[in-house]
């Protein structure tokens, strides 16, 4: 089944609206990492969170790590046509291997 | 940042035949490399686990004599598709770990987009 939830699945905003998407992992992760697919493009590594309460922040985006370090979110402030795109979340539960497990993806779309 | 290539970056092939995908980790050796298969506006799905020198890892549900993987070196690893079905056709993704140790994060190829007539 499903090891990471995402929602909301797709988010439409008008420009300069604030954008958040949520995972929820049914198990503790070792870290969460999140990534951007643009439209026709693969997904692009943005950030990793390790420590329980972690936030980090990358200009208009803000990436929090749960206390239990089983839920994760992305925070956009007001957006911009450029952040259009697929951001997934992916958690690590610590694998040699470095298996990630991938939240099904909230699709943003932002009106000019 | 490390960069993976894939080749093709699409193919258009007749059902019944098989197709070979590339990916390689241009500049850093790659021990382990994820599959995944995507669907016009899906999820990553996780397919398999490449190992170099070892047999590969399979998700539950996927067919490894479908999905064959040989990961011939530090820094390719293959992915065929035999006797391939219209039901095959998607975007097939490759990632790998530089694994510096300072994060984990993958870097994804550019995908290959496959289409079985």
């Amino acid at each position: 089944g499903q090891q990471v939830m995402q929602i909301p699945q797709y988010q439409h905003v008008q420009e300069g609206e604030d954008f958040t998407t949520y995972c929820n992992s049914s198990t503790t992760l070792s870290n969460i990492q999140w990534y951007k697919q643009r439209p026709g493009g693969h997904p692009v590594f943005l950030i990793q969170l390790v420590k329980s309460g972690e936030v980090k922040k990358q200009k208009r985006l803000t990436f929090q790590f749960g206390e239990a370090k089983k839920n994760s979110s992305l925070h956009i402030t007001a957006t911009q046509t450029t952040d259009v795109g697929t951001y997934f979340c992916a958690g690590d539960r610590g694998s040699t291997l470095g298996r990630l497990y991938f939240g099904r993806g909230t699709q943003l779309t932002v009106w000019p | 940042g490390a960069v993976v290539s894939q080749h093709p970056s699409w193919v258009i092939c007749k059902s019944g035949t098989s197709v070979k995908i590339e990916c390689r980790s241009l500049d850093f050796q790659a021990t382990t490399m994820f599959w995944y298969r995507q669907f016009p506006k899906q999820s990553l799905m996780l397919m398999a686990t490449s190992n170099e020198g070892s047999k590969a890892t399979y998700e539950q549900g996927v067919e490894k004599d479908k999905f064959l993987i040989n990961h011939a070196s530090l820094t390719l690893s293959t992915l065929t598709v035999t006797s391939a079905h219209p039901e095959d056709s998607s975007f097939y993704i490759c990632s790998a770990n530089p694994a510096t140790g300072r994060t984990n994060e993958q870097f994804f190829g550019p995908g290959t987009r496959l289409t079985v007539l």
